[in-house]
């Protein structure tokens, strides 16, 4: 049972353009949210992350949007650069006592120049 | 420097040998985790821990063994390894009061 579906599995997207990669959830008892970025060969790095007491966060060019009634959440990438080329993961954890983490399946973004 | 160092980077075997990956942290983390990479699949929790001999299974944790006998070092181990086993395997810390999980290198896995 997948609890987070990440979607699409790949994004080319122009240089200067939006990217926008979303995650839906099942858990109600989630209630951290953050993105990871990934390059290759090397381990993930947290990009950003949100608490479902917000429905937005800014920072920099990325932005997390967030949805509780839909349990959904998304990644906006703002004028994207060839430097974002990268493979992204949302995850989910609920940390009241656990230090589970679940991960979508990944979002593999190219940005052209 | 804060670190995640995890050996070996590579690693080639058999079915069967037994092997051990370790995982040392110097931010004196409270939280350690084990996870594994597959193509489609994305990262999967193996086994956590939430502080010294305190342990618990992730979602995938079958063939696979854990010990956390000191806060620095989350080794992980395979007794009997099996092809399926085949992956990428990372190792992450967070601290008590920060959300943040800091990942290792990788450790890339073949068993044949």
């Amino acid at each position: 049972q997948q609890q987070v579906k990440q979607s699409p599995q790949s994004l080319i997207v122009q240089k200067g353009g939006i990217s926008i990669i979303n995650c839906a959830y099942e858990n109600t008892a989630f209630d951290y949210f953050p993105w990871y970025q990934q390059f290759p060969g090397k381990g993930p790095a947290l990009l950003i992350a949100i608490r479902p007491d917000v429905s937005e966060k800014k920072e920099g060019r990325f932005t997390i949007s967030f949805n509780k009634s839909a349990k959904q959440f998304s990644l906006h990438i703002m004028d994207s650069q060839p430097g974002d080329s990268a493979t992204y993961f949302c995850a989910a954890s609920s940390q009241g006592g656990s230090e589970k983490l679940v991960f979508g399946k990944g979002t593999k973004l190219t940005v052209n120049p | 420097e804060a670190q995640v160092t995890q050996n070996p980077r590579y690693l080639i075997t058999v079915t069967g040998k037994k092997l051990t990956v370790t995982c040392s942290q110097n931010m004196n983390h409270e939280y350690m985790s084990w996870y594994r990479q597959d193509p489609g699949l994305g990262l999967r929790q193996i086994y956590y821990s939430m502080n010294v001999e305190v342990t618990d299974k992730g979602d995938v944790p079958e063939g696979y063994k854990v010990s956390r006998k000191e806060k620095r070092n989350f080794p992980l181990i395979l007794e009997s390894p099996s092809p399926n086993q085949t992956s990428l395997y990372f190792c992450a810390t967070r601290g008590y009061s920060t959300d943040t999980q800091y990942f290792g290198p990788g450790t890339r896995l073949t068993v044949l």
